[in-house]
């Protein structure tokens, strides 16, 4: 079946430090999202990338997408404490449902 | 804009009774609501999608007659868990989608279920 796997599955940084969390779909995607969610809370909606080879910035974050549309990437510069949180793709093959990675929990140590 | 929100937020409730999940977008329109859901420290699993006045349609594994959706209107959608059994106890999150804007998904808060 269609899946999308993520690593790591958790990560403990330094505030300060910088975070990457990685996405690969089995399929070519039609596009990806990612989310955060914050302990306790639901899904909150990042970005959406479409385009082969996509690259789009959010102050700290930097979101890829593959040439081939089968993996992302999500990278943090300087993490604060702010960033805590579980980071998932979300992977849309065509069919309008979004199949959600594994997810990255961010813990950071101040 | 693209405010989705749901009720109850919690709920505990007895073995064998039903519990019944709104979910509406307060300012748009959602030609398609999906449910998940998610247990602790796992990702979020797709239940079912829901249109507005049809079926809704099942992903593999969950069941129809205990998972009861009805998509009445363009705003507002409802999950019904029938007979809950404690191993229903999760989150409940739906997301609305609406005419224009296809590709992404606005999430609900989310409703805790706690079925003792």
């Amino acid at each position: 079946g269609q899946q999308v796997m993520q690593i790591p599955q958790y990560q403990h940084v330094q505030e300060g430090e910088d975070f990457t969390t990685y996405c690969n779909s089995s399929t070519t995607l039609s596009n990806i999202q990612w989310y955060k969610q914050r302990p306790g809370g639901h899904p909150v909606f990042l970005i959406q990338l479409v385009k082969s080879g996509e690259v789009k910035k959010q102050k700290r974050l930097t979101f890829q997408f593959g040439e081939a549309k089968k993996n992302s990437s999500l990278h943090i510069t300087a993490t604060q404490t702010t960033d805590v949180g579980t980071y998932f793709c979300a992977g849309d093959f065509g069919n309008e449902k979004l199949t959600f990675g594994t997810g990255t929990r961010l813990t950071i140590i101040p | 804009g693209a405010v989705v929100s749901q009720h109850p937020s919690w709920v505990i409730c007895k073995s064998g009774t039903s519990v019944k999940i709104e979910c509406r977008s307060l300012d748009f329109q959602a030609t398609t609501m999906f449910w998940y859901r998610q247990f602790p420290k796992q990702s979020l699993m797709l239940m079912a999608t829901s249109n507005e006045g049809s079926k809704a349609t099942y992903e593999q594994g969950v069941e129809k007659d205990k998972f009861l959706i009805n998509h009445a209107s363009l705003t507002l959608s409802t999950l019904t868990v029938t007979s809950a059994h404690p191993e229903d106890s999760s989150f409940y999150i739906c997301s609305a989608r609406w005419r224009g804007h296809q590709e992404t998904q606005y999430f609900g808060p989310g409703t805790r279920l706690l079925v003792l």
